[in-house]
């Protein structure tokens, strides 16, 4: 176990539709990643949170949208889902900055869109 | 920003003999290297990294070496098992920021 939680584990649902994926960081790990692994694919980095403030962004769609709240869990919401929007989206979060650690990750939600 | 290439993207052997994974990086500013395993279904795991100021680490049948002069780092398996066939993940971060720049992954498969 990892200490990162995500929900849901999986989901399905329909084009054109949007869903909110939770993440709950280790406790004490200030920073929260969001990837998303399609098939057979590798970890596209999405975005990156510090404590509550953007501090990276990556190949993020304009659909998507992340936050990070005062509690330091994070939300990654997707709206307007098309077919290829279906993958494997991992949160990890590491250490406080300046403490260079591992990236510690969750188990994914595994998004399905028919 | 930082670009890592990794390769090959897929490497088969015989259980017992040795794996090599390889991986390149773009920002010499980048100093601290992990390697991830990920088995089928599952989430990323470290499974060794190594910091710019160590040429090499090993840790029982895993080694990673790194020369930060043609920004290249390696990961080795020796004797390997079928317990080894995963996806393998090399990555590049810059110590003071925590970003982490992942390569495209490598596709493990030892053959019993």
């Amino acid at each position: 176990d990892s200490g990162v939680t995500q929900t849901p584990k999986h989901l399905i649902t329909a084009t054109g539709q949007r869903v909110t994926l939770r993440c709950s960081p280790r406790s004490g790990d200030l920073s929260v990643y969001w990837y998303q692994q399609s098939l057979d694919q590798g970890l596209q980095f999405l975005i990156q949170y510090y404590n509550g403030e953007e501090r990276a962004k990556g190949n993020i769609l304009e659909r998507f949208s992340a936050q990070q709240f005062p509690d330091l869990h994070s939300e990654l919401n997707l709206s307007s889902l098309e077919l290829g929007d279906s993958a494997l989206y991992f949160c990890a979060s590491s250490e406080r900055q300046g403490v260079a650690g591992e990236l510690f990750f969750g188990e994914g939600s595994r998004l399905t869109v028919l | 920003g930082e670009n890592v290439e990794q390769h090959p993207s897929t490497l088969s052997v015989q259980e017992g003999d040795s794996a090599v994974i390889k991986c390149t990086y773009s920002d010499s500013a980048s100093n601290y290297f992990p390697w991830y395993k990920q088995e089928l279904g599952k989430r990323p795991q470290l499974i060794i990294d190594i910091r710019s100021n160590v040429g090499e680490k090993k840790d029982q049948r895993i080694a990673v070496t790194l020369n930060k002069t043609a920004k290249h780092f390696s990961l080795h398996i020796t004797e390997t098992q079928p317990e080894d066939s995963a996806v393998y993940f090399c990555a590049a971060s810059i110590y003071n920021f925590n970003k982490f720049y992942f390569g495209s992954g490598t596709k493990l498969n030892v053959k019993p």
